[in-house]
């Protein structure tokens, strides 16, 4: 069964710093991995979704990793706002149908 | 622009009824997917579907059953509420049977059984 782990639970960093999260997973079979954020009460906003068999993606100050024989993705941000304060999640896509797995998430608060 | 809408973002409803979700998504995707989401437990696959008519049940499914009789629109049903099921409750579709693309979330219904 599909685990995904994401370390560090919460984040608090000043206001311009550049920042990295980390998601790890068990099963190294799969198709994707995207990343998504959720503000406060919110449904979920998807960032980046990288194929597996891609190594990175980019959108703006945000690129995502994946390697997929280590079960690892790292998402980095560039330059944090105070409006990048949101949790991020990490989820694993295993099967064809999309079927995907989450992780906790890591809470992040950037500091003006 | 990908839109997945869900009928209401709030519901209070009293334990044993038959309550209804609704979500409808508007870029013709093969798969939709119900998600609970608790505090300390995360994102949970209650069912998902990968085509019209087609489901399959996700990793807690116990106490749920869905309908899917047009692609646009995946239904949610809790047969009989219970104060266990409040929560929130996320709506999701992608592309791509085969080869399944990014995951489109609506709002949420945030529910509430008394």
């Amino acid at each position: 069964k599909q685990e995904v782990t994401q370390i560090p639970a919460a984040l608090s960093v000043p206001e311009g710093e550049n920042l990295v999260l980390n998601c790890s997973f068990t099963d190294s079979a799969i198709y994707n991995l995207q990343w998504f954020r959720q503000d406060p009460g919110k449904g979920l906003t998807s960032l980046l979704l990288i194929q597996s068999s891609q190594r990175e993606q980019t959108s703006g100050r945000l690129n995502a990793s994946l390697d997929k024989s280590s079960g690892r993705s790292t998402l980095y941000i560039a330059a944090s706002q105070p409006g990048d304060s949101a949790t991020y999640l990490c989820a694993v896509t295993n099967t064809n149908a999309g079927k995907s797995t989450f992780g906790d998430g890591t809470t992040l608060t950037v500091k003006p | 622009d990908v839109k997945v809408t869900q009928s209401s973002r709030y519901l209070v409803k009293r334990t044993g009824e038959k309550v209804f979700l609704e979500c409808v998504q508007d870029m013709d995707h093969e798969n939709m997917f119900w998600y609970r989401q608790d505090p300390g437990l995360g994102l949970r696959l209650i069912y998902f579907s990968y085509d019209v008519k087609m489901k399959e049940k996700g990793d807690i499914p116990e106490g749920y059953s869905v309908s899917r009789e047009k692609k646009e629109r995946f239904s949610l049903i809790l047969e009989s509420a219970s104060t266990n099921q409040t929560s929130m409750y996320l709506c999701a579709s992608s592309s791509g049977v085969g080869a399944p693309g990014t995951q489109y979330f609506g709002p949420g219904t945030r529910l509430l059984v008394l």
